[in-house]
Formats: structure tokens, C-alpha cells, sequence
């Protein structure tokens, strides 16, 4: 079992639509946890970090369920310029951190 | 304020070559973390450097070394090079004692011919 499994997609949703992302990881022991933004071959961008009671950053919504340990990424009133892969991470204990191998996201008019 | 700088951008290497990549971290960032980004897939963990010292490493052969500078730079070396080094090799700066939010360089793009 990955360490961090993400659904790759793609995603295809029209302008407007609502779409979200869950992402399962395997080390309970596991303290932060980031959604990452990357545009074609460019470099991931901090999105956002996601806390255990949930927080909210304009469209985008993130959640974390230790229980059954996944995290969620909700997207709303998407935008064409949402189009990108949103990468999961995790940091465990340590100092080493695992990214999800990404979702895409296409986002049409 | 620079951010996260890498050097080269992009990179072509014979199999069996040797490459250093460079990087030059934030301004007030101490720790440097490598990634290897094969095409499609997530980065994946390489190392982590603090005080000049690799802090942790992932599943890379030996063939993949770095170093940190004084100055909080750091190269990372590989050696022997495969043709499945081809990646994109990102670099990602982090302040010590908070939160691992990383911010990442542009990245240099090898490839292994």
C-alpha cells in the first residue's frame, strides 16, 4: 500500500462546478498534512495546510479525518484557472515529507 | 525577496555521467529538502539537509549524494547516471522549528540520453 494514495483522475468539470478530492494516507502517526498546486511543468505551490478542525481559504475547503485517515480538498465555483494537479502531503514524525503522486483537474468553459 | 533558486533550469547528461545541481534557499530558510519528479507521478523524497548535515533520506541508492553549504545552499549530486534519473529535480526550502511548509524552486529538468 502507497503511502499516500490519491484518485489521479482527470477531473472534468464545467465553470461553477463544485468538485472535491480525498486523499488516503497509511502512517497514523502522521502530524501535517498540505494540499500542493501544480501548474504543467512548473513547480507545486502551497495551497494550503489543512488542520483538524477543518479550514476554509475562499472556494476551497480542507478536511482532515484522522480516523480514517484521508483529507479532503473541496472546490468550489471552480474556475478555468483551477486547472491543475492538486498534490497531496503528508508529514509523518520526521522530517521526511510524502506527496500523493496528484489528481488533475480540467476545468472547462 | 528571492525565493527558492535553482540551477540549471535544464540539463542533458550521457549514462554514466556525473551532475551537480545547485540551489540557494529562501531568504531566512536554513533547511533544504531534494525531490525527484519522474513525469506523472508525485515528487519523491530524496533528502533533507539542516545544519549541514543530511537530516533524512528516502529510498535512493547511494549514487544520489548532496551537501549544504554555510550559507544554507545546498548540491546534490548523482553519480553514474541511468537513464531513468530523467526527471525533474525540485528543490524546497523550509524554515527550522515550524511548520514543514515548504516552498519550492523552478526545478532542473535532466535528461539522461
Amino acid at each position: 500500500r502507497k503511502e499516500v494514495e490519491q484518485d489521479p483522475g482527470p477531473f472534468n468539470v464545467p465553470e461553477g462546478a463544485t468538485v472535491a478530492f480525498n486523499c488516503t494516507y497509511s502512517n497514523s502517526a502522521s502530524q501535517s498534512f498540505f494540499w500542493y498546486r501544480q501548474d504543467c511543468r512548473k513547480e507545486p505551490k502551497l495551497l494550503m495546510s489543512v488542520y483538524s478542525s477543518g479550514n476554509e481559504d475562499g472556494r476551497f475547503t480542507a478536511q482532515l479525518n484522522r480516523a480514517s485517515q484521508y483529507i479532503s480538498l473541496l472546490i468550489r465555483d471552480s474556475k478555468l484557472s483551477d486547472s491543475a494537479t492538486y498534490l497531496c502531503v503528508v508529514n509523518p514524525r520526521g522530517f521526511k515529507t510524502i506527496f500523493g503522486a496528484g489528481t488533475r483537474l480540467f476545468v472547462k468553459a | 525577496d528571492a525565493g527558492v533558486t535553482q540551477s540549471p533550469t535544464h540539463l542533458i547528461k550521457t549514462r554514466g555521467q556525473q551532475v551537480t545541481l545547485r540551489c540557494s534557499p529562501k531568504s531566512g530558510h536554513d533547511t533544504v529538502s531534494w525531490y525527484q519528479q519522474a513525469l506523472g507521478q508525485g515528487p519523491q523524497f530524496i533528502f533533507q539537509y539542516y545544519e549541514e548535515e543530511e537530516r533524512q533520506r528516502g529510498n535512493f541508492p547511494d549514487r544520489f549524494s548532496g551537501h549544504q553549504f554555510p550559507n544554507y545552499s545546498s548540491e546534490l549530486n548523482v553519480n553514474a547516471l541511468l537513464l531513468g534519473d530523467s526527471a525533474l529535480y525540485l528543490c524546497a526550502s523550509s524554515p527550522s522549528g515550524s511548520s514543514p511548509e515548504a516552498f519550492f524552486g523552478q526545478g532542473t529538468r535532466l535528461t539522461v540520453v
